[in-house]
């Protein structure tokens, strides 16, 4: 599976939009970009998943490059609730759902 | 649904002992997928099935690690004889696999093994 690349921590102010940042120069076409979090003391849990266009749902955004070597996962507004490891993953597109976890960036919100 | 359930939550055994641990996935699910999860090598993918077969063990650490999945609804991971080494969390996940299109892997809160 192709690597990605990500800041070890960030941090952000509550109430203020969080744009983290993901580095996958080396993916492929049948790669998916995806993005989990864990929470403290909790299983990760998907947050927004894309191939070529960018994607919103009720959690976040995801911004991705037109040329797809990297990616930006937006929150629109950091609550204290997010503070969490961010994970951006890359997976082949016939791989059972299969996800290969690197080191995440560690996000710190402070109030 | 109660989503994916793991236990025990919380195990402590001693060197050489072994140990199970047990994992349901979400009903319709049928893909699973074990992870453990230490601060020194983070999350880690042991074993995945699909349709209740094993698909790729290459994560599994070494002969004392097994898995099985005798039915849809049930997965162990048994470690025989447990060492320290093996002291970790370790999750349970599972997803809807439709071939082609991804699907999210959903959790389970995870059992964490103490071994002395």
């Amino acid at each position: 599976d192709a690597k990605t690349t990500q800041p070890n921590s960030m941090e952000s102010n509550e109430e203020e939009p969080v744009h983290l940042p993901c580095n996958h120069s080396t993916i492929s076409g049948t790669d998916y970009i995806h993005w989990y979090r864990q929470l403290p003391s909790q299983g990760p849990e998907y947050v927004i998943h894309g191939l070529t266009s960018n994607v919103n749902n009720r959690m976040a955004s995801l911004a991705i490059a037109e040329d797809r070597k990297s990616s930006t996962l937006i929150l629109h507004r950091a609550t204290l609730r997010d503070a969490a490891v961010y994970y951006c993953i890359l997976s082949r597109k016939t791989s059972y759902d299969k996800v290969i976890f690197g080191p995440g960036t560690s996000l710190s919100v402070i109030p | 649904d109660a989503g994916v359930i793991q236990s025990p939550r919380h195990e402590v055994t001693e060197m050489g002992q072994e140990v199970t641990l047990r994992c349901k996935p979400i009903s319709g699910h049928n893909s699973l997928f074990w992870y453990r999860q230490t601060m020194m090598r983070g999350l880690e993918l042991l074993i995945y099935f699909n349709n209740n077969v094993p698909i790729d063990d290459s994560g599994m650490p070494e002969d004392r690690f097994s898995a099985k999945m005798p039915n849809a609804s049930f997965s162990t991971l048994k470690i025989q004889p447990s060492e320290p080494r093996d002291s970790a969390v370790y999750f349970c996940a599972s997803s809807l696999s439709s071939g082609g299109a991804y699907n999210e892997q959903f959790f389970g809160p995870g059992t964490r093994l103490t071994v002395l």
